[in-house]
């Protein structure tokens, strides 16, 4: 089985609009982080956001929050008034804690239209 | 701070010859991750150690494929003979395991590589 779902290959969003990107993940540890990263087309990856297993509020970070569903299993990444600049590959992982093992999910492909 | 350092950031070369992609990783970072990355396959966990010990290798795709970490500092990913599917972006990441840290992984910018 899949340990982290991103379901959608490809979207666009409206300049200044919020966008959200979904994931879903698969563990029966207790204890685990999940993460966002972004890569724009130079490459690179960029570490955007984290939130734990046991945090009980959302994490935020600027223009970036993470809407965490722990029941559903679903961590996703939500940013607001998007820009130009956010267009870029985003990537959901999760590690978990007993076998510090990082896994990345397929990724989403954001295009922001002026 | 330096982060994550890779070398070569492009390599051309033959299929049949030999290929080694070095990292250094972050000071004080205790485990160091080796994914690969294509359009086909996306990323793709080679090989990662903790403390410089081999942990998990389950990701190699073939035993062409060799990893080393000899020390805190240095790892190094060599393909022997290379092939024309190894052509690919290869990254080197490093965290801090515990400590009360959130651990992210921390990536370097890329090794390119093409093998004709």
């Amino acid at each position: 089985a899949q340990k982290i779902t991103q379901t959608q290959p490809g979207m666009f969003v409206q300049e200044k609009e919020a966008v959200t990107l979904d994931c879903t993940y698969d563990t029966s540890d207790q204890s685990y982080g999940l993460f966002w990263y972004k890569q724009p087309s130079s490459g690179e990856m960029i570490f955007l956001i984290y939130q734990g297993s046991y945090d009980e509020q959302n994490a935020t970070e600027g223009r970036y929050s993470l809407n965490f569903q722990k029941a559903r299993k679903s961590a996703n990444l939500v940013i607001s008034a998007s820009q130009l600049g956010d267009s870029a590959m985003y990537f959901c992982a999760m590690r978990e804690r007993n076998f510090n093992k990082f896994y990345f999910g397929s990724g989403t492909k954001l295009n922001v239209k002026p | 701070d330096a982060g994550v350092i890779q070398s070569p950031r492009h390599e051309v070369t033959e299929m049949g010859q030999e290929v080694t992609l070095r990292c250094k990783p972050i000071s004080g970072h205790n485990s160091l991750f080796w994914y690969r990355q294509t359009m086909m396959r996306g990323l793709e966990l080679l090989i990662y150690f903790n403390n410089n010990v081999p942990i998990d290798d389950s990701g190699m795709p073939e035993d062409r494929f060799s990893a080393k970490m000899p020390n805190a500092s240095f790892s190094t990913l060599k393909i022997q003979p290379s092939e024309p599917r190894d052509s690919a972006v290869y990254f080197c990441a490093s965290s801090v395991r515990g400590g009360g840290t959130t651990g992210e992984l921390f990536f370097g910018e890329g090794s390119r590589l093409t093998v004709l």
